[in-house]
């Protein structure tokens, strides 16, 4: 059975922290792997990972993929009270998007 | 980019009633688009994935007598919640791919549906 798995399932830090969050998968076939961010309504698209070892980074934001290992990290530098919401990863099989449990990261001032 | 249009982004209906919801691409062809429901603090959950022309493909547990699905054209899918009862009130979200292998998907800004 595909899964993805996210964790932790929640994070609260304080402004300037780091925080990495996690997505493992396993699926029987991998096109691409792809994290959104949700706060109140619908997901907003982050990155779109194929190849491992591959750094994609936006701002502050940074996301690698590792196909060996089957897993993704998700790298926020220096948070900011902006940054609280759900983060989602999704693997896409082809015809289908697994979504992993999410991550809800809460950043405190 | 990429333009997923949802509609309505709230209702509220009386039990029994049905409520139909629409998902629509503004700007590219969406072959495949996907249903999700959304429970507080919750993931994604998949509903059904529907692609153009044909029956849409419903996870299991999902009712598809319940849930009708219509995928007449490359930018609309509907979703129909038939003789919904309170346990139906959720966060529907709907994604559009344009079925390209590596492809990121769309979302809609979603609908918060209360049955009262």
């Amino acid at each position: 059975e595909d899964k993805v798995v996210q964790s932790p399932l929640s994070l609260v830090v304080h402004e300037g922290d780091t925080v990495t969050l996690n997505c493992s998968y396993e699926v029987t076939n991998f096109r691409s792997l792809l994290w959104y961010k949700q706060e109140k309504k619908a997901p907003t698209f982050l990155f779109m990972l194929t190849s491992s070892g591959i750094e994609k980074k936006s701002g502050r934001l940074s996301s690698i993929l590792d196909k060996k290992e089957l897993f993704s990290i998700l790298n926020i530098t220096a948070t900011q009270t902006g940054d609280s919401a759900v983060y989602l990863c999704a693997v896409n099989t082809g015809n289908q998007f697994y979504f992993g449990t999410g991550t809800s990261l809460t950043v405190i001032p | 980019g990429a333009v997923v249009s949802q509609h309505p982004s709230r209702v509220i209906c009386k039990s029994g009633t049905s409520v139909k919801i629409e998902c629509r691409s503004l700007d590219f062809q969406a072959t495949t688009m996907f249903w999700y429901r959304q429970f507080p603090k919750q993931s994604l959950m998949l509903m059904a994935t529907s692609n153009e022309g044909s029956k849409a493909t419903y996870e299991q547990g999902v009712e598809k007598d319940k849930f009708l699905i219509n995928h007449a054209s490359l930018t609309l899918s509907t979703l129909t919640v038939t003789s919904a009862h309170p346990e139906d009130s959720s966060f529907y979200i709907c994604s559009a791919s344009k079925g390209a292998l590596n492809t990121e998907a769309f979302f809609g800004q979603g609908t918060r549906l209360t049955v009262v």
